[in-house]
């Protein structure tokens, strides 16, 4: 079975700082694979996604994250992080065919010091 | 679009009742998701629909839950005889089928 592992809980950045969220992921092909973003009190939003090509995807508000095929990973990175980036990250897999449903790591809160 | 819209926000319930959960999809959808969402397990999948039909309900605790989606503008999830470990926050998405997920609010469950 697909699995998600985001093996830090929290992460403290101080603003301005650069930023990696770590994504592993455990799956028998090569999935897709999907960093969301869920703000205080608001529902799930996606940040990028990756489907197949360039292994370095970008996403909204400045975020991009590198797929790995060798060490099965899709770290989320981000070159200067701003207040309002303070929030909670997912990574999620599905498998390529899409016949399935999305599985979720449990999480990265990040926090933003000033 | 006003997005995925999940009734009520809040719920409050006393341990042995009955909650209804509701779901109504963006326009044109072809699934939707309900997923469970706590601290300790973080989001767990729970059942899925597409083009109305059950595809899988893996996640559902048998007993005492319940998902139908009767037609293309909603969805419920019915939780009989709430216990305390069922508290949480419960989140609707719906896909177009390109596998990306729009998720509403949620609605956040807590059985006293």
């Amino acid at each position: 079975a697909q699995s998600v592992t985001q093996p830090d809980a929290r992460v403290t950045v101080s603003e301005g700082a650069s930023l990696q969220l770590r994504c592993k992921y455990s799956y028998s092909a090569t999935p897709y694979l999907f960093w969301y973003v869920q703000y205080p009190r608001q529902g799930l939003q996606l940040l990028l996604k990756y489907y197949s090509g360039d292994p370095v995807v970008q996403g909204v508000n400045g975020f991009e994250a590198e797929f790995s095929k060798s060490n099965s990973s899709f770290h989320l990175r981000k070159a200067s992080v701003h207040w309002s980036d303070s929030a909670v990250y997912f990574c999620a897999v599905i498998n390529t065919g899409g016949a399935d449903r999305l599985t979720f790591g449990k999480g990265t809160q990040l926090i933003i010091q000033p | 679009n006003a997005g995925v819209i999940q009734t009520p926000r809040h719920k409050v319930t006393g341990k042995g009742q009955e909650a209804t959960l509701w779901c109504e999809p963006i326009s044109g959808h072809s699934a939707v998701f309900w997923y469970r969402q706590t601290i300790v397990q973080g989001l767990e999948f729970l059942t899925y629909f597409r083009n109305q039909a059950p595809i899988d309900d893996s996640g559902m605790p048998k007993e005492r839950f319940s998902a139908q989606m009767p037609n293309q503008s909603h969805s419920t999830l019915k939780i009989q005889s709430t216990q305390p470990q069922d508290s949480a926050v419960y989140l609707c998405a719906s896909s177009a089928g390109n596998e990306r997920l729009f998720f509403g609010h949620g609605t956040k469950l807590s059985v006293l």
